[in-house]
């Protein structure tokens, strides 16, 4: 079945501080897209990255940056040098490129990591 | 500024009434989407279209209906026979196909009282 873990609840780091963001999928399929989206206190899912399951380059844009790791099943989110504009929750999700049992296609979200920033 | 946008931000209902949450997008996206967030949980799907005049069942529908006249609009109704309607609700696009990254909007916070 296809699921999304995002074992860390919540995390406190102090601003300068690197933090990693785990997440840990399940899927049958070969093909299959990974994305992280950030949720700032205003409530809007802001996207920050897309991956396919063909391409496990590790991805870095600014302080921010991707592991992806096919053999365990993780998409692990690192912020370098934290910052408190950092402070939101942050989701993984799932989408597989094959129709679900039920004819769809299945976008699945983690439960989402609160990260807080202190200053 | 292309965008999604939703309105209102917040909005207070009596229990046993509907109410119809506001959905627009400019992007011009063939793919719409409406999900539920719960305090500590992850987004669920609740309707989505894939093209005008079509749509979906997520996996949490019932009590929920929605329209897609409009490639622009897609406006769900919250009705008295949904059990929790207290939510978050979340509103996205996306280009087409479902894998296609999805975009969201600001977001609906209703509250039955």
């Amino acid at each position: 079945a296809q699921k999304v873990t995002q074992a860390q609840t919540e995390i406190s780091v102090v601003e300068k501080e690197d933090v990693t963001l785990d997440c840990v999928y399940e899927t049958r399929d070969t093909t299959y897209y990974l994305f992280w989206y950030k949720q700032p206190p205003s409530g809007e899912l802001v996207f920050l990255i897309r991956r396919n399951s063909f391409d496990e380059q590790n991805e870095i844009s600014g302080r921010y940056s991707w592991n992806f790791q096919k053999s365990t099943s993780s998409f692990n989110f690192t912020i370098t040098a934290s910052q408190v504009v950092d402070s939101a929750v942050y989701f993984c999700a799932l989408s597989e490129a094959t129709l679900g049992t039920s004819g769809t296609y299945k976008y699945i979200f983690g439960t989402g990591t609160r990260l807080k920033v202190l200053a | 500024d292309g965008g999604i946008t939703q309105s209102p931000k917040y909005l207070f209902r009596k229990e046993g009434q509907n109410v119809t949450l506001s959905c627009e997008q400019n992007l011009n996206h063939d793919a719409m989407y409406w999900y539920r967030q719960d305090p500590g949980q992850g987004l669920r799907l609740i309707y989505y279209s894939q093209i005008v005049n079509d749509f979906q069942k997520g996996d949490i529908a019932e009590g929920y209906s929605v329209s897609r006249e409009k490639k622009e609009s897609f406006p769900l109704t919250v009705t008295s026979a949904q059990k929790n309607p207290t939510a978050f609700y979340l509103c996205a696009s996306s280009i087409g196909q479902e894998t296609d990254t999805q975009y969201f909007g600001p977001g609906t916070r209703l509250t039955v009282l």
